[in-house]
């Protein structure tokens, strides 16, 4: 299993403005992935952040929106730029491990963001 | 239709229970099936997976995948109050490492 740490756990931010949110995981990992999760909604990928090299956004999330950065095998960022209402949501970091006939993913605890 | 339905509940059940959440897909392609647990202002938690058809013991709960019928379901024996939360299915195909979830389904149970 991985123990992933998620930060700021919470925010409150003014519409305009930049949230940048970190996450560390506590062993190498090859696969790290950002979701979205609305209220009774179910997670949605926002991007896969690739260590080395540009993260790969799904469709509906662009690069100026969703900056990722992927340091190194154990940390990456995800900044929501110019914030309005509509995203107000919950970010998860994940991570996967994978095998012949195995596939484990595992989430951090969450950044809860409301923009006002 | 969407790839991956799950009824969002709320499904609400006595302690002691036997509970049984179920999702359908319709992508024949997906050989990996996962079950999460998110408590409230939690992430999700792996609760399960399963590869392929078959069941899967863990405890109290139990994994069954029908892949001729594309259903998998997890049944919860002896529920208990700690066990109140929202359920995720996950699925993927074998090529991909991409899930697809479900919208989960949010369980209460009352002692």
């Amino acid at each position: 299993s991985a123990v992933i740490s998620q930060k700021p756990s919470r925010d409150i931010c003014q519409r305009g403005t930049s949230l940048t949110i970190q996450c560390q995981v506590d062993s190498q990992v090859t696969m790290m992935f950002w979701y979205r999760q609305q209220p009774g909604q179910s997670l949605t990928l926002i991007a896969t952040a690739n260590q080395g090299s540009e993260a790969t956004y799904e469709s509906g999330f662009v690069i100026d929106k969703f900056p990722i950065s992927r340091p190194n095998l154990t940390f990456s960022t995800l900044t929501v730029s110019n914030m309005s209402p509509e995203d107000s949501s919950i970010y998860l970091c994940s991570v996967a491990t994978t095998g012949t006939t195995s596939y484990e993913q595992y989430f951090g605890p969450g950044t809860r963001l409301t923009v006002t | 239709q969407k790839e991956v339905e799950q009824d969002p509940g709320p499904l609400s059940v006595p302690e002691g229970a036997i509970v049984s959440l179920n999702c359908t897909y319709s992508n024949s392609a997906f050989q990996y099936f996962m079950w999460y647990r998110q408590y409230s202002r939690k992430g999700p938690e792996l609760l399960m997976y399963t590869y392929s058809s078959g069941n899967k013991e863990d405890g109290r709960f139990t994994a069954q995948v029908d892949k001729s019928s594309k259903y998998i379901s997890l049944f919860i024996r002896d529920s208990q109050p700690s066990d109140s939360a929202t359920y995720l299915c996950a699925m993927k195909a074998g090529g991909s490492y991409i899930p697809t979830f479900g919208r989960g389904t949010s369980l209460i149970v009352h002692p």
